[in-house]
């Protein structure tokens, strides 16, 4: 099946500094990926829709310029998450639909802890 | 604006029960509904998608039913196992979206 990987899985930095996530489609190629973010005992909400050559669109309360999204080719999304707060510390997911099979692809998620 | 529930938020069964979690959802036009399974600190698997012209899928253990006139849907898992253990989430997709809409899932225990 198709795969989804994320990179890093776990990353701690202190505040203030910026991170990058990134997420590659491994066997497919994904004109779209969405990255999510999950507090605990929360589910996951939709941060942004990363769009490969054109702006992400952003969700409804999510900081566009704190939440840098760059989808440079058909394989790779990164996010980066600018200036990082202790309030930021989440597990952040992206996935990817594959073409034609109405589903998506989930990422292992990374974890991010802003001390 | 889509909102979706799940109950219960938490369950914990004897090995070998049969079991059913619950998603409602408030905004009937919808264009599939999928079941995850996701374990702690893990991302998530994808166990069943519904159509919305579909009324349910099986796959092994795991049967999921899907009622849209009510907003409803079941995720029935038989003869359940510790390795069953996990957090499940119902998401759903509106039309011409690949967007998802997540529950806040049920927590699963089997216990042996």
């Amino acid at each position: 099946g198709a795969v989804v990987s994320q990179h890093p899985s776990w990353v701690i930095c202190k505040s203030g500094t910026s991170v990058k996530i990134e997420c590659r489609s491994l066997d497919f190629q994904a004109t779209t990926m969405f990255w999510y973010r999950q507090f605990p005992k929360q589910s996951l909400m939709l941060m942004a829709t990363s769009n490969e050559g054109s702006k992400a669109t952003y969700e409804q309360g999510v900081e566009k310029d704190k939440f840098l999204i760059n989808h440079a080719s058909l394989t790779l999304s990164t996010l980066t998450v600018t200036s990082a707060h202790p309030e930021d510390s989440s597990f952040y997911i992206c996935s990817a639909p594959n073409r034609g099979q109405e589903t998506q692809y989930f990422g292992p998620g990374t974890r991010l802890l802003v001390l | 604006k889509q909102e979706v529930t799940q109950i219960p938020a938490a369950l914990s069964v004897p090995e070998g029960e049969n079991l059913v979690l619950n998603c409602s959802f408030t905004d009937s036009a919808i264009y599939n509904l999928q079941w995850f399974r996701q374990d702690p600190g893990k991302g998530l698997t994808s166990l069943l998608l519904i159509q919305s012209s579909q009324r349910e899928q099986t796959s092994g253990r795991l049967n999921a039913s899907l009622d849209k006139s009510s907003g409803r849907s079941t995720l029935y898992i038989a003869a359940s196992q510790p390795g069953d253990s996990a957090t499940y989430l119902c998401a759903l997709t509106g039309a011409g979206s690949y967007q998802l809409t997540f529950g806040k899932g049920t927590k699963l225990s089997v216990i042996p």
